[in-house]
C-alpha cells in the first residue's frame, strides 16, 4: 500500500489568508491524488481530481499541485465557510487516504 | 444528480456479519466508467476504503480487510451491499457509500451521507 502523509494535521488561519495543505505519499505515484472537505457531521466533498483538476463547481480560491510523491492544496483567500477537516486520497496503489488536516477560522 | 443512500442495522453483535445497502437513484450502477465503494470512519478518525464493484460486476478489496469483505450488487434493484464478517467494536464506524469516477485517478465524487454502526459485545 501507499501510505499518504499529510501536514499540518492542524491549523487556524484568518479570513483572507492563503492556506497550504501538503501531501506526501510513501513512493511515486504520479498525479493519482485527489483532496476532499469534510465538514462536521458530514460526507467528504471532492475538491480536486487528479492532483490539478478542479471539480465541478467548486470555487476557483481552491487549488492543487504536485506529482509524483510530493502534492499540496492552497485555499487563496480563505473564507469563514472554509473550515473543516480536509483529506488527501491516492488510487495509484489500492486506494488510501491521508490522515486529514483541520482547519479552523480564527 | 446521483444519489446515494445507506441502510442496516445500526448495532451488530461482535462475530457477526455487518450488513449494509445502498440504494442509488439518478443513475445505473450497471453502466458506465464507475466503480461502487464503501468507505468507513471511526468516530474522530479518518477515512478508510473498504472495497468497491466495479460496472461489469468485478470487486476489489483493500488489502488489510480482504478476507472479512465482500461487495456484490442487486442491478434489479439498483443497489450494492458490503457484508464485512467477524465484526468487533473495532469496526464500530460511519459507513459511506460512494461512486467513484475515473479520469487519470479515481476520485469519490457522490456519497451517501452515512451510517453509524456499532459492533457491539
Amino acid at each position: 500500500d501507499i501510505q499518504m502523509t499529510q501536514y499540518p494535521s492542524s491549523l487556524s488561519a484568518s479570513v483572507g489568508d492563503t492556506v497550504t495543505i501538503t501531501c506526501r505519499a510513501s513512493r511515486y505515484m504520479s498525479n493519482y491524488l485527489n483532496w476532499y472537505q469534510q465538514k462536521p457531521g458530514k460526507a467528504p466533498t471532492l475538491l480536486i481530481y487528479d492532483a490539478s483538476a478542479l471539480q465541478s463547481g467548486v470555487p476557483p480560491r481552491f487549488s492543487g499541485s504536485g506529482s509524483g510523491t510530493d502534492f499540496s492544496l492552497t485555499i487563496s483567500s480563505l473564507q469563514p465557510e472554509d473550515f473543516g477537516t480536509y483529506y488527501c486520497q491516492q488510487s495509484y496503489s489500492s486506494i488510501t487516504f491521508g490522515g486529514g488536516t483541520k482547519v479552523e477560522i480564527k | 444528480q446521483v444519489h446515494l443512500q445507506e441502510s442496516g442495522p445500526g448495532l451488530v453483535k461482535s462475530s457477526q456479519t455487518l450488513s449494509l445497502t445502498c440504494t442509488v437513484s439518478g443513475g445505473s450502477i450497471s453502466s458506465g466508467n464507475y466503480y461502487w465503494s464503501w468507505i468507513r470512519q471511526p468516530a474522530g478518525k479518518g477515512l478508510e476504503w473498504l472495497g468497491r464493484i466495479y460496472t461489469d460486476g468485478s470487486t476489489n478489496y483493500n488489502p488489510s480487510l480482504k478476507s472479512r469483505v465482500a461487495v456484490s450488487g442487486d442491478t434489479s434493484k439498483n443497489q450494492f451491499s458490503l457484508k464485512l464478517t467477524s465484526v468487533t467494536a473495532a469496526d464500530t464506524a460511519v459507513y459511506y457509500c460512494a461512486r467513484g469516477a475515473h479520469s487519470v485517478s479515481l476520485s469519490f465524487d457522490y456519497w451517501g451521507q452515512g451510517i453509524l454502526v456499532s459492533g457491539s459485545s
